[in-house]
């Protein structure tokens, strides 16, 4: 099936610190979607993109989806201790939630 | 005004022995998705429901592990004769039914942690 590879892994960052994590795929997406898991927690979809090229802010946390609908990005400003868990992207290439495949993630942890 | 509620949180199985894992979706949502995370990884589709009916079971193993959703009551995830393998956390994710798409508006459950001992 499509994968996707999310980047970096992990970070470690100060708070104040902005924050950049991307997910690339070999394949075109219909949309791209990021979503945070809090630790013990099920995942929460944050910011949703559904046109090529399209950016999205919902808050601190600003989304575009890449122009050749292979990329996506989410970046964090001004990183605050609650922003702490895991970032996945996931990406629809049909219509359906079922469609729906994951990135392994990005773990964010931030130092007051 | 509960959202997806999952139970137990957190099951311990020996090997061979059978684990059942509910999941209750968001009032008035009918579309059911299990999700398999093991450590270290990110979501792994399994199985999408509807009411009465699976509507595509690509993610999920042919052999000892099944799906339903009835008419009344939970969705239930029902793997037979678990391995060590099975130890993952099985996240339940409900969805608002929109025609002619719905596209990411995935509301998920807390999990539920199934160890096999």
């Amino acid at each position: 099936g499509q994968q996707l590879n999310q980047s970096p892994q992990s970070m470690f960052i100060q708070e104040g610190e902005d924050v950049s994590m991307n997910c690339t795929s070999s394949s075109i997406f219909n949309t791209w979607l990021w979503y945070k898991q809090d630790p013990g927690e099920g995942p929460v979809l944050l910011i949703a993109l559904y046109k090529a090229g399209e950016l999205t802010s919902n808050g601190r946390l600003t989304a575009q989806f890449g122009i050749t609908r292979k990329d996506s990005f989410l970046n964090i400003s001004a990183s605050i201790p609650s922003d702490v868990g895991i970032y996945f992207c996931a990406g629809q290439r049909l219509y359906n939630n079922n469609d729906m495949r994951f990135g392994a993630g990005t773990r964010l942890t931030v130092k007051p | 005004n509960a959202g997806v509620m999952q139970n137990p949180r957190h099951l311990v199985r020996r090997r061979g022995q059978e684990a059942r894992l509910r999941c209750s979706p968001v009032k008035g949502h009918s579309h059911v998705y299990w999700y398999r995370q093991l450590p270290e990884e990110g979501l792994k589709f399994m199985v999408y429901l509807q009411k009465e009916n699976i509507i595509d079971e690509s993610g999920m193993p042919k052999e000892r592990f099944s799906a339903e959703f009835p008419k009344e009551g939970p969705s239930i995830l029902r793997i037979q004769q678990v391995v060590r393998g099975d130890s993952a956390a099985y996240f339940c994710a409900s969805s608002p039914d929109r025609a002619p798409s719905n596209t990411g508006e995935l509301f998920f459950g807390e999990g539920s942690r199934l160890t096999v001992l």
